[in-house]
């Protein structure tokens, strides 16, 4: 079992909804929660950070993390066709940082 | 600034042939790493190297082998491919930005092994 684990989906949903891509992680050293997005063939790209428990918004998009129950969730607002692409969560802190294996999103018009 | 670098784009090996994927980043990080990434796995983490002259294994390290030239290069080395290493492959290299690590990826290698 991965330290980090993802649904890798597909998960397609109509433009303007609201997204809902979630990780669970084990290890209680990790420290840092992040998202990448990756846009085919191409390599992934920082899209958010956060450190602690609780929200962080950035424009369309929110990190949570819940420390507690170990999980992590990226929300996006107003879902544009221009998201659509491959979300991986990260963890990280003293170990070598650990990526789920990502999260199709398709927005179809 | 380039960012990072990767060389070649696309390779076809044929089962025992060797080559080496280079890479080279021009952020002055200390940290590189190589990742696999294939459909429905991940990115897998292959070796890193956390400075200049340290090289460890990462998740998947069988069948490969790494060298950290110097600060800006970090090169992976197939010495006899196998069809299992057909792959999409990924340098990193991590450095702080805003007071967080954080890993910026390289452009890939499709690599196909016969």
């Amino acid at each position: 079992q991965k330290e980090v684990e993802q649904d890798p989906g597909p998960l397609s949903v109509p433009e303007g909804a609201i997204v809902s891509l979630n990780c669970t992680y084990s290890n209680s050293a990790f420290q840092y929660f992040m998202w990448y997005r990756q846009y085919s063939r191409k390599g992934p790209e920082l899209l958010m950070y956060t450190y602690s428990s609780g929200n962080k918004e950035d424009g369309r998009f929110t990190a949570q993390v819940d420390k507690s129950s170990k999980y992590i969730s990226l929300f996006i607002r107003d879902s544009q066709p221009s998201d659509s692409a491959t979300y991986l969560c990260l963890s990280g802190g003293s170990y070598i940082p650990t990526f789920g294996r990502g999260t199709s999103l398709i927005v179809h018009p | 600034n380039a960012g990072v670098t990767q060389t070649p784009k696309f390779q076809v090996l044929k089962t025992g042939q060797s080559m080496t994927l280079q890479c080279a980043q021009d952020m002055n990080h200390n940290s590189m790493y190589w990742y696999r990434q294939d459909p429905g796995m991940g990115l897998r983490l292959i070796y890193y190297s956390a400075s200049e002259g340290t090289t460890d294994k990462g998740e998947v390290p069988n069948g490969y082998n790494v060298s950290r030239l110097n600060k800006r290069e970090f090169s992976l080395r197939l010495e006899s491919a196998a069809p299992s290493q057909t792959s999409v492959y990924f340098c990193a290299s991590s450095g702080l930005a805003g007071g967080v690590d954080t890993q910026y990826f390289g452009p890939g290698t499709r690599l196909t092994v016969l």
